[in-house]
This record gives C-alpha cells, sequence and structure tokens, in this order.
C-alpha cells in the first residue's frame, strides 16, 4: 500500500512570515511523483507545486519551495512570505501509478 | 469558465436512494478521475477513464457504485441504495496523458453527498 503522512494537523503562520509543512510517504517504486495541492475553504484542490522522484533538484513556485530527501521519503513543502490568501488545506499527494495518494492534510492559518 | 465542473454541487438523499453526479472535464482532456473525501480526510481513488475507457478501479468502488463516461468526454458516477457512510464530497478531476504520468490533475468543485 501506498501511504502518505502529514504530521502535522494543524499550523498557524502570521502574515510574511516562513512556515514548513512536512510530509512522509512510503513506496516501493523507484519513479514517482510527488505534489502539494492547496484547499481553501469552500473552494476546489489547486496544484501548489510537484516534484518528479528522478530530479534531484528541489522544485520551486514563487514563493512555495520544496525540501524532497529521497532516501528519508520526505517531501517538505516550504511557504515564504505567507499571505492571508494562504490560508487553507493542504495535502501532500504522491504518485507512483496513476492515481494520487493523498495525506489527511495539514490546516493552515495565516494571521494577520 | 473553463474548468472542471460538477453539478449538483450538493446532494441530500434518504438511505437506499439512487444518486447520479456529473463531471464534466477540461475540453480535450482525456483522462477524468473520481476521488471521494471524507471529513478530515485526503481524497481517495474510486476510478479513472482514458477516454470512455475505464481503466481502473479502488477497492472501494463497491458493487453499488458505478461510473461511465459514454463518448470521452463527461462522466456520470451513480451510487445505488445509499447508505449512510456514502456520505462524502466526490471530487473529479481531469488531466492531459500524453503516455507518461506526467499529466497534473485538475479538480472540480465537488459534489457533496448527505445521506439522511
Amino acid at each position: 500500500a501506498q501511504t502518505v503522512t502529514q504530521s502535522q494537523p494543524e499550523m498557524s503562520v502570521q502574515e510574511a512570515e516562513t512556515v514548513t509543512l512536512s510530509c512522509t510517504y512510503d513506496t516501493s517504486e523507484n519513479n514517482y511523483y510527488l505534489f502539494w495541492y492547496k484547499q481553501p475553504p469552500s473552494r476546489q484542490m489547486i496544484l501548489v507545486i510537484r516534484q518528479e522522484a528522478y530530479k534531484q533538484q528541489n522544485a520551486t513556485e514563487n514563493r512555495f519551495s520544496v525540501n524532497f530527501q529521497k532516501a528519508a521519503k520526505s517531501f517538505s513543502l516550504k511557504i515564504s512570505d505567507s499571505q492571508l490568501g494562504d490560508t487553507a488545506m493542504y495535502f501532500c499527494a504522491s504518485r507512483p501509478f496513476e492515481a494520487l495518494n493523498f495525506g489527511k492534510g495539514t490546516s493552515l492559518l495565516v494571521t494577520p | 469558465d473553463t474548468g472542471v465542473s460538477q453539478n449538483p454541487r450538493h446532494k441530500i438523499t434518504k438511505r437506499g436512494q439512487n444518486v447520479t453526479f456529473r463531471c464534466d472535464p477540461i475540453s480535450e482532456h482525456n483522462r477524468l478521475y473520481w476521488y471521494r473525501q471524507t471529513l478530515g480526510q485526503g481524497p481517495e481513488f474510486l476510478t479513472y477513464f482514458q477516454n470512455e475507457a475505464q481503466l481502473e478501479k479502488s477497492r472501494l468502488l463497491s458493487d453499488r457504485f458505478s461510473a461511465e463516461r459514454p463518448k470521452g468526454s463527461f462522466s456520470t458516477l451513480e451510487i445505488q441504495r445509499t447508505e449512510q457512510g456514502d456520505s462524502a464530497m466526490y471530487l473529479c478531476a481531469s488531466s492531459y496523458n500524453r503516455g507518461q504520468s506526467t499529466d497534473t490533475q485538475y479538480f472540480g468543485p465537488g459534489t457533496r453527498l448527505t445521506v439522511l
């Protein structure tokens, strides 16, 4: 079974600060993909960032970056210069095959 | 709006009734996925289509569930003889796949089902 674990159910950060969300995964596959999705309150899920497992370089998208540690099967998301609009549920997901395997999510609250 | 759309957005039904949800993917996306999300959990995969062919079904998809994508465009998910445990958000996602698992799945807003 492919499992994704997000150990932080809730987190809070002040506006303009940096926050890191943790994610670990378990897969026996060598080729796979990792994702962070954001689900704002009452809105649809959107892709934040993706990482191909064969790439050593960590992915970056504007204020969002990841720390991908393949040997440790760790895939954390760093949000820099947090904004109020970053308040949402954040889901880590792995994709060894066709379907996405999601973690339980981390609820992030950005406060003024 | 060219995103993934789902209808209805909310559905309340009584136990034992049948319900059907519809998903319209992004135009020209050849793959369509269904997920189920219960309160406090991440989405769980149910099934997916490549064009009109249903290629994979999760063990979560019991005999009461059926999905179709008759013309390779929109898809329907039907639940027969609904149970209270079917109460959840049903999410649809679509992607354009060129033969490798590098495509990004774009999600719709979901259909929230409540079974009384």
